[in-house]
This record gives structure tokens, C-alpha cells and sequence, in this order.
């Protein structure tokens, strides 16, 4: 089982609609991070939160708005996306880097 | 820019052959990881290497860094079905110590 939660597991959405992704750790680690991953393709950095500051974003557009509440929650708030992102995206931790990752089970998105 | 390189992009196995997957970078890594991930799942850290030319093993998997610490490899002895999934390699970027991934090793188990 995995220490860092993701929800939802699955999720649809439409382009034109408004929709959160959420991730919790409850290990105290110091870091947090959104990755996106499309099929047969190793995992895409896209933003990372060091003790709850974004430290990291690696020119993602604006239409994903990542959100750091407090030191064990992150939020990726979607809006008008398009059928190209469609992808599991994957939260993780790290304790100090560059260390291991705790990745949680993702959440696939599909946008039709 | 950075790289790292991973061979092959699939592997296919008879259940008992031996595994192998290469990672290379284009620069000497402070460390490298290890992670599995399978078939629909997530990815799984598997170990961490720092120094040169170490060598650790985990049961059936051995894991190697080359001594310019530019190369690293992980070997699976008599595969089971157990280790069906995709094998990945990652190494910090010397700027911001954020992991570069390779495009990992796919091991199939033929039927």
C-alpha cells in the first residue's frame, strides 16, 4: 500500500469543465510533486512544492494550477483542458533530495 | 542537455531467463535510482546508487554503477512472473537535482 493518497482514481472530464486532482502525505516529507505520464513513457516533471513554496515548473501551461494548502496536501486544479492531456498523473514525496520518491497510484484523466 | 539513456526498450524472457537493462548519461550523476512500475501501476522506487562502481543486490536483482559514475545497470536473475512491468533509471540534473528519467525497460515474460 501506498503512504501518499491520491484521489480520484479515475476521472472524465470535458474541455470546458473545472476539476481538482488531490494528493496527501502523511510521512512529513518536505517535498511534494505533480507528475504527468502518457502511455509506454517515463514520468514528466511538471511541478514540485519544497516546504509548501513552489520550487519547480517546468513551463506548464496555465491550464493546470498546482496548490500547496499546507506540508501534506497538493492540489492540481484543471481547467479547459484538451484530449492531449489526457495521462495518469502522479503525486509524490521526498523526504530530502535527491532521494526517494514516494509516487501514489495516480489519477487517470481522460478529457474528451 | 542532460540525458540518460536506457536499452533496451523491451526485453522479452522466457519465466527463468536472465534480465538486463542499461542506463547511460551524458553526465557523471551524483547518484542514480531505480524504479519499477507495473502494468498499470505506479512507479516503485527500488534502490538508490551513490558511489562508484558499487554494486548491491536485492534477492534475484543486482544493481551496478559504473565507476564514472555514467552507467548503471540492473540484472534479474531467473525472471518470474513477479517481475512483469517496466524498469526505469533516473539521475538528478546537475542545476536543480531534479531527476532526469529514462524511457525505461519494458520485461515481458513470453507464454
Amino acid at each position: 500500500d501506498t503512504e501518499v493518497t491520491q484521489t480520484p482514481k479515475h476521472l472524465v472530464m470535458g474541455m470546458t469543465n473545472k476539476k481538482s486532482l488531490k494528493c496527501e502525505q502523511h510521512m512529513g516529507h518536505r517535498a511534494m510533486y505533480w507528475y504527468k505520464q502518457k502511455a509506454k513513457k517515463p514520468p514528466e516533471l511538471m511541478f514540485v512544492y519544497s516546504y509548501e513554496k513552489l520550487s519547480i515548473n517546468e513551463s506548464v501551461p496555465s491550464r493546470f494550477s498546482p496548490e500547496c494548502p499546507n506540508s501534506s496536501l497538493l492540489n492540481l486544479h484543471l481547467h479547459a483542458l484538451q484530449p492531449e492531456d489526457s495521462a495518469l498523473y502522479l503525486c509524490a514525496s521526498e523526504d530530502r533530495g535527491p532521494g526517494e520518491l514516494f509516487f501514489g497510484e495516480g489519477s487517470r484523466l481522460t478529457v474528451l | 542537455g542532460q540525458q540518460v539513456m536506457q536499452i533496451p526498450q523491451y526485453q522479452h524472457v522466457q519465466e527463468g531467463e536472465d534480465f538486463t537493462t542499461y542506463c547511460n548519461s551524458s553526465t557523471t550523476l551524483s547518484n542514480i535510482q531505480w524504479y519499477k512500475q507495473r502494468p498499470g501501476g505506479h512507479p516503485v522506487f527500488l534502490i538508490q546508487l551513490v558511489k562508484s562502481g558499487e554494486v548491491k543486490k536485492q534477492k534475484r536483482l543486482t544493481f551496478q554503477f559504473g565507476e564514472a559514475k555514467k552507467n548503471s545497470s540492473l540484472h534479474i536473475t531467473a525472471t518470474q512472473t513477479t517481475d512483469v512491468g517496466t524498469y526505469f533509471c533516473a539521475g538528478p540534473l546537475d542545476s536543480n537535482y531534479q531527476l532526469i528519467w529514462g524511457a525505461g525497460t519494458k520485461l515481458i515474460i513470453k507464454p
